[in-house]
């Protein structure tokens, strides 16, 4: 069974970078497949961020591509997520995913984190 | 690119049939068959129940459907029950190879 595991600081000050790393376990990330990250602010909807293959491609969301940067390490089975300059905005639960594009779905999904960003 | 468009709200009566609308562009739902469909309750990750518009995963009850006309994906849910109620989202990829998803609708039993 897949599962997915977002990790890293609960709370980050203005301007700063919000990094979250996403533990894959029940799954080789070189053995295939998008992995991405999804934010929710507190009451609001989904927004998807970006995707990156094992190889290294990425995909990001027009809206944030300015400040954002996703990375793999597969030998760790890990990607990471920056995010740069973060204000208020950016507060929010990130989802870590595994992003299957033949059918371009989200079929496993992290318990996410939610990050905070407040001086 | 602008989120996908679906009501705010829709409620129903148990055992009745809701369908949620999501409109988009021609550059996203209208242009792909990969739209897709999340449930999500309070505080918990949002759930895959619908991918290339029409298909259930495996485990996804069959009073669930989908379908696509245009620009605009439904979700269908028949025989509505209390565990239905929960936040519902849709999402399409894009001509650029990103997603959008939708603004989300609250489905509320009655």
């Amino acid at each position: 069974q897949v599962q997915l595991q977002e990790s890293g600081p609960g709370l980050v000050k203005p301007s700063e970078t919000l990094s979250l790393t996403c533990t894959v376990s029940g799954y080789s990330i070189s053995s295939g497949y998008y992995w991405g990250w999804i934010r929710q602010p507190p009451g609001k909807g989904l927004e998807w961020i970006g995707s990156i293959y094992y190889t290294g491609s990425t995909y990001y969301n027009p809206s944030l591509k300015s400040r954002v940067s996703i990375s793999v390490d597969t030998s760790k089975d890990q990607f990471s997520l920056n995010l740069s300059s973060v204000t208020a905005a950016d507060t929010a639960v990130y989802y870590c995913v595994r992003d299957f594009r033949v059918t371009w779905g989200f079929e496993y999904w992290g318990q996410g984190t939610l990050v905070t960003v407040s001086s | 690119q602008s989120a996908l468009t679906q009501p705010a709200s829709v409620s129903g009566s148990p055992g009745q049939s809701i369908t949620i609308s999501c409109t988009g562009t021609n550059s996203d739902v209208g242009g792909y068959n990969y739209v897709s469909w999340y449930q999500q309750h309070p505080g918990k990750a949002p759930k895959l129940m619908i991918f290339e518009v029409s298909n259930r995963p495996s485990g996804v009850s069959n009073r669930f459907s989908g379908s696509k006309s245009g620009n605009t994906a439904s979700l269908t849910i028949s025989g509505l029950q209390a565990g239905d109620e929960a936040d519902y989202y849709c999402t399409s990829c894009t001509t650029s190879s990103t997603y959008v998803f939708g603004t989300g609708t609250k489905v509320t039993v009655l």
